[in-house]
Protein backbone atom coordinates (compact mmCIF):
# COMPACT_ATOMS: atom_id res chain seq x y z
CA UNK A 1 0.00 0.00 0.00
CA UNK A 2 0.72 3.86 -0.03
CA UNK A 3 2.11 3.55 -3.48
CA UNK A 4 2.83 7.21 -5.48
CA UNK A 5 3.36 7.40 -8.57
CA UNK A 6 5.08 10.66 -10.16
CA UNK A 7 5.13 10.77 -14.31
CA UNK A 8 7.42 11.28 -16.44
CA UNK A 9 10.45 10.06 -14.68
CA UNK A 10 13.05 11.93 -17.26
CA UNK A 11 12.31 14.94 -19.17
CA UNK A 12 14.79 16.80 -21.52
CA UNK A 13 13.33 19.90 -23.06
CA UNK A 14 14.50 23.13 -24.55
CA UNK A 15 15.22 26.35 -22.47
CA UNK A 16 12.37 28.92 -22.20
CA UNK A 17 9.48 25.50 -22.62
CA UNK A 18 7.48 25.00 -19.78
CA UNK A 19 7.46 21.18 -18.09
CA UNK A 20 4.74 19.88 -16.23
CA UNK A 21 5.43 16.61 -13.61
CA UNK A 22 2.46 14.59 -12.07
CA UNK A 23 2.12 13.21 -8.15
CA UNK A 24 -0.71 10.79 -7.84
CA UNK A 25 -1.37 8.77 -4.74
CA UNK A 26 -2.65 5.25 -6.60
CA UNK A 27 -4.16 3.97 -3.38
CA UNK A 28 -4.80 6.31 -0.53
CA UNK A 29 -6.27 10.04 -0.44
CA UNK A 30 -3.68 12.26 -0.01
CA UNK A 31 -4.60 15.73 2.33
CA UNK A 32 -0.85 16.83 1.65
CA UNK A 33 1.74 16.65 -1.19
CA UNK A 34 4.83 17.78 -0.91
CA UNK A 35 7.28 18.94 -3.67
CA UNK A 36 11.46 18.33 -3.12
CA UNK A 37 14.35 19.44 -5.52
CA UNK A 38 17.49 17.18 -5.09
CA UNK A 39 21.10 18.38 -6.48
CA UNK A 40 23.39 15.87 -6.53
CA UNK A 41 24.90 13.94 -3.44
CA UNK A 42 22.52 16.27 -1.33
CA UNK A 43 19.42 15.81 0.88
CA UNK A 44 16.15 17.08 -0.40
CA UNK A 45 15.02 20.13 -0.77
CA UNK A 46 11.24 21.35 0.24
CA UNK A 47 10.08 23.64 -2.11
CA UNK A 48 6.25 23.69 -1.11
CA UNK A 49 3.92 21.97 0.53
CA UNK A 50 0.33 21.77 -1.12
CA UNK A 51 -3.46 20.52 0.75
CA UNK A 52 -6.10 19.34 -1.81
CA UNK A 53 -8.43 22.70 -2.87
CA UNK A 54 -6.05 25.35 -1.55
CA UNK A 55 -3.15 27.45 -2.80
CA UNK A 56 0.09 25.93 -2.32
CA UNK A 57 2.65 27.30 0.45
CA UNK A 58 5.81 27.62 -0.74
CA UNK A 59 8.89 27.91 1.35
CA UNK A 60 11.40 30.60 1.88
CA UNK A 61 13.57 31.71 -1.98
CA UNK A 62 11.23 29.48 -4.06
CA UNK A 63 9.60 31.25 -7.17
CA UNK A 64 5.91 30.60 -7.01
CA UNK A 65 5.47 32.05 -10.41
CA UNK A 66 8.40 30.07 -11.71
CA UNK A 67 7.29 26.35 -10.06
CA UNK A 68 3.05 26.51 -10.04
CA UNK A 69 1.53 23.78 -8.26
CA UNK A 70 -1.95 22.18 -8.43
CA UNK A 71 -3.52 20.03 -6.14
CA UNK A 72 -6.53 19.87 -7.99
CA UNK A 73 -7.70 16.21 -6.18
CA UNK A 74 -7.04 14.21 -3.01
CA UNK A 75 -4.72 11.58 -5.31
CA UNK A 76 -3.22 14.02 -8.22
CA UNK A 77 -0.95 17.44 -8.08
CA UNK A 78 1.50 18.71 -10.54
CA UNK A 79 4.04 20.83 -10.78
CA UNK A 80 4.67 22.95 -13.84
CA UNK A 81 8.05 24.41 -14.09
CA UNK A 82 7.86 27.66 -16.15
CA UNK A 83 9.67 28.84 -18.69
CA UNK A 84 12.26 26.70 -17.60
CA UNK A 85 15.73 27.37 -18.04
CA UNK A 86 19.66 24.98 -17.56
CA UNK A 87 19.43 26.13 -13.53
CA UNK A 88 16.26 24.74 -13.33
CA UNK A 89 17.60 21.17 -14.29
CA UNK A 90 17.39 19.10 -11.41
CA UNK A 91 16.12 16.07 -9.69
CA UNK A 92 12.44 16.64 -8.28
CA UNK A 93 10.66 14.50 -6.15
CA UNK A 94 7.07 14.35 -4.84
CA UNK A 95 5.61 12.72 -1.47
CA UNK A 96 2.38 12.48 -0.53
CA UNK A 97 0.59 11.77 3.17
CA UNK A 98 -3.09 11.31 4.29
CA UNK A 99 -4.18 13.85 7.43
CA UNK A 100 -2.66 13.12 10.67
CA UNK A 101 1.04 12.25 11.83
CA UNK A 102 2.34 9.21 9.45
CA UNK A 103 5.21 9.07 7.22
CA UNK A 104 5.43 10.51 3.59
CA UNK A 105 5.40 8.26 0.54
CA UNK A 106 7.62 9.24 -1.98
CA UNK A 107 7.54 8.92 -5.71
CA UNK A 108 10.38 7.98 -7.74
CA UNK A 109 11.57 11.47 -8.99
CA UNK A 110 11.84 12.78 -12.16
CA UNK A 111 15.40 13.71 -13.96
CA UNK A 112 14.74 17.29 -15.53
CA UNK A 113 17.00 18.40 -18.04
CA UNK A 114 17.06 21.38 -20.15
CA UNK A 115 19.00 22.56 -22.83
CA UNK B 1 14.91 25.26 15.06
CA UNK B 2 14.47 21.63 14.84
CA UNK B 3 17.49 19.90 13.26
CA UNK B 4 18.24 16.21 12.77
CA UNK B 5 22.05 15.56 12.13
CA UNK B 6 23.74 12.65 10.02
CA UNK B 7 27.26 12.05 11.38
CA UNK B 8 28.51 9.76 8.96
CA UNK B 9 28.66 11.20 5.28
CA UNK B 10 30.22 8.37 4.13
CA UNK B 11 30.18 4.37 5.18
CA UNK B 12 31.94 1.31 3.65
CA UNK B 13 31.17 -2.41 5.39
CA UNK B 14 31.93 -5.42 3.97
CA UNK B 15 28.88 -7.65 3.04
CA UNK B 16 27.56 -9.73 6.21
CA UNK B 17 29.09 -7.48 8.61
CA UNK B 18 26.24 -5.33 10.78
CA UNK B 19 25.57 -2.01 10.33
CA UNK B 20 24.79 1.20 12.27
CA UNK B 21 23.98 4.43 11.01
CA UNK B 22 23.17 7.50 13.68
CA UNK B 23 21.28 9.91 13.97
CA UNK B 24 20.59 12.67 16.24
CA UNK B 25 17.82 15.54 16.08
CA UNK B 26 16.76 18.64 18.42
CA UNK B 27 12.99 18.65 18.91
CA UNK B 28 11.22 19.74 21.63
CA UNK B 29 8.63 17.23 22.38
CA UNK B 30 8.50 13.27 21.56
CA UNK B 31 9.46 13.23 17.62
CA UNK B 32 8.09 11.31 14.89
CA UNK B 33 11.13 10.14 13.76
CA UNK B 34 11.88 7.97 10.19
CA UNK B 35 14.57 6.25 8.03
CA UNK B 36 14.34 6.55 4.09
CA UNK B 37 16.82 4.92 1.62
CA UNK B 38 16.92 6.30 -1.53
CA UNK B 39 18.76 4.10 -4.43
CA UNK B 40 20.44 6.12 -7.41
CA UNK B 41 18.29 7.91 -8.93
CA UNK B 42 14.81 6.57 -7.45
CA UNK B 43 12.57 8.30 -4.86
CA UNK B 44 12.92 7.52 -0.81
CA UNK B 45 11.48 4.29 0.01
CA UNK B 46 10.04 4.10 4.29
CA UNK B 47 12.40 1.89 6.21
CA UNK B 48 10.51 2.15 10.03
CA UNK B 49 9.07 5.16 11.67
CA UNK B 50 9.05 5.48 15.10
CA UNK B 51 5.35 7.55 16.83
CA UNK B 52 5.55 6.57 20.51
CA UNK B 53 5.49 2.90 22.34
CA UNK B 54 8.44 0.74 22.24
CA UNK B 55 11.49 2.49 21.78
CA UNK B 56 13.22 -0.50 19.68
CA UNK B 57 11.51 -0.54 16.09
CA UNK B 58 11.44 -2.91 13.04
CA UNK B 59 11.53 -2.22 9.39
CA UNK B 60 11.55 -3.49 6.11
CA UNK B 61 14.59 -5.36 4.76
CA UNK B 62 15.62 -6.68 8.10
CA UNK B 63 16.36 -2.69 9.58
CA UNK B 64 16.08 -1.51 13.04
CA UNK B 65 16.35 1.83 14.78
CA UNK B 66 16.16 2.55 18.34
CA UNK B 67 15.33 5.43 20.03
CA UNK B 68 17.03 7.00 23.01
CA UNK B 69 15.81 10.36 24.33
CA UNK B 70 18.05 10.64 26.79
CA UNK B 71 21.14 11.04 23.87
CA UNK B 72 18.47 12.56 21.03
CA UNK B 73 19.09 9.67 18.68
CA UNK B 74 17.99 7.29 16.94
CA UNK B 75 20.28 4.64 15.16
CA UNK B 76 19.48 2.66 12.26
CA UNK B 77 21.09 -1.01 12.77
CA UNK B 78 21.32 -3.72 10.38
CA UNK B 79 23.14 -7.26 11.85
CA UNK B 80 24.36 -8.31 8.63
CA UNK B 81 24.26 -6.04 5.53
CA UNK B 82 23.57 -7.45 2.01
CA UNK B 83 25.36 -5.88 -1.31
CA UNK B 84 21.56 -4.61 -2.44
CA UNK B 85 21.79 -2.58 0.91
CA UNK B 86 24.30 -0.22 -0.61
CA UNK B 87 22.34 3.14 -0.90
CA UNK B 88 21.82 6.60 0.51
CA UNK B 89 19.85 6.61 3.79
CA UNK B 90 17.75 9.28 5.16
CA UNK B 91 16.87 10.25 8.98
CA UNK B 92 14.25 12.57 9.36
CA UNK B 93 11.98 14.11 12.00
CA UNK B 94 8.45 15.18 11.52
CA UNK B 95 8.07 19.33 12.17
CA UNK B 96 6.80 20.27 15.54
CA UNK B 97 4.07 22.44 14.42
CA UNK B 98 2.41 19.19 12.86
CA UNK B 99 2.50 20.83 9.28
CA UNK B 100 3.59 16.89 8.39
CA UNK B 101 6.65 18.29 6.83
CA UNK B 102 10.20 16.15 7.82
CA UNK B 103 13.02 17.91 8.43
CA UNK B 104 15.82 16.04 6.99
CA UNK B 105 19.40 14.60 7.70
CA UNK B 106 22.19 15.26 5.02
CA UNK B 107 22.32 11.83 4.36
CA UNK B 108 24.65 9.24 4.64
CA UNK B 109 25.75 6.99 1.54
CA UNK B 110 26.34 3.12 2.76
CA UNK B 111 29.28 1.89 0.13
CA UNK B 112 28.96 -2.29 0.75
CA UNK B 113 32.42 -4.33 -0.01
CA UNK B 114 31.97 -7.78 -1.12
Amino acid sequence: GAVVSQHPSWVICKSGTSVKIECRSLDFQATTMFWYRQFPKQSLMLMATSNEGSKATYEQGVEKDKFLINHASLTLSTLTVTSAHPEDSSFYICSARVQGPGPQHFGDGTRLSIL
Amino acid sequence: AQSVTQPDIHITVSEGASLELRCNYSYGATPYLFWYVQSPGQGLQLLLKYFSGDTLVQGIKGFEAEFKRSQSSFNLRKPSVHWSDAAEYFCAVGDESNTGKLIFGQGTTLQVKP
